[in-house]
């Protein structure tokens, strides 16, 4: 039983113009949630997170948005360059634990 | 500052051999948290400590997997005795309290 569900494997993006990475969770206690991106080889790296009071979070050219009754996030990378190319990962995890649930991963791939 | 650091960074065998992956957390960090990232699964939650307790362990597979934490610069992930389905990249990370966590660059584990 996947919580934390990428629907999207893979995404392609032409340089310059946003992208936009999109995670559903089925656990409606879930209040912390988190970006990572991956490159090849290499551990995940934390881009943004946002708790459940909020609907909007803005890290430079990163914003993740939550909605709390769709149970779905984004993320935002306005504007795309070649080296966003990496693996991105959603996590999420509920109040008082710090086991977190990640999605599968969306590759994505920014085109010069 | 160092990061996360695991070792080995690959490590191949054969089945029925017992595998010991290591790692160091990040100085100062309270939590340690081993994963497993398959294609099929994802990225998954094996184990996490707290000042070197064990606090959720429901990920853990089977019993021939262990993890310790004798100290707090140093944490083990054992299996015993390895098993081909056991292939895939093990990483470890480490967090402050209510802070992102920072991964290591994984160990890459096949068993033959």
């Amino acid at each position: 039983d996947q919580q934390v569900k990428q629907n999207s494997p893979s995404l392609s993006v032409q340089e310059g113009r946003i992208s936009i990475l999109n995670c559903d969770y089925t656990n409606s206690m879930f209040d912390y949630f988190l970006w990572y991106k991956k490159y090849p080889a290499e551990g995940p790296t934390f881009l943004i997170s946002i708790s459940s009071i909020k609907d909007k979070n803005e890290d430079g050219r990163f914003t993740v948005f939550l909605n709390k009754s769709a149970k779905h996030l984004s993320l935002h990378i306005v504007p795309s360059q070649p080296g966003d190319s990496a693996v991105y990962f959603c996590a999420a995890r509920g109040p008082g634990t710090y086991k977190y649930i990640f999605g599968t991963g969306t590759r994505l791939k920014v085109l010069a | 500052d160092a990061g996360v650091i695991q070792s080995p960074r690959h490590e191949v065998t054969e089945m029925g051999q017992e595998v010991t992956l290591r790692c160091k957390p990040i100085s100062g960090h309270d939590y340690l948290f081993w994963y497993r990232q398959t294609m099929m699964r994802g990225l998954e939650l094996l184990i996490y400590f707290n000042n070197n307790v064990p606090i959720d362990d429901s990920g853990m597979p089977e019993d021939r997997f262990s993890a310790k934490m004798p100290n707090a610069s140093f944490s083990t992930l054992k299996i015993q005795p390895s098993e081909p389905r056991d292939s895939a990249v093990y990483f470890c990370a480490s967090s402050r309290v209510r802070q992102p966590q920072h991964f290591g660059d994984g160990t890459r584990l096949s068993i033959l």
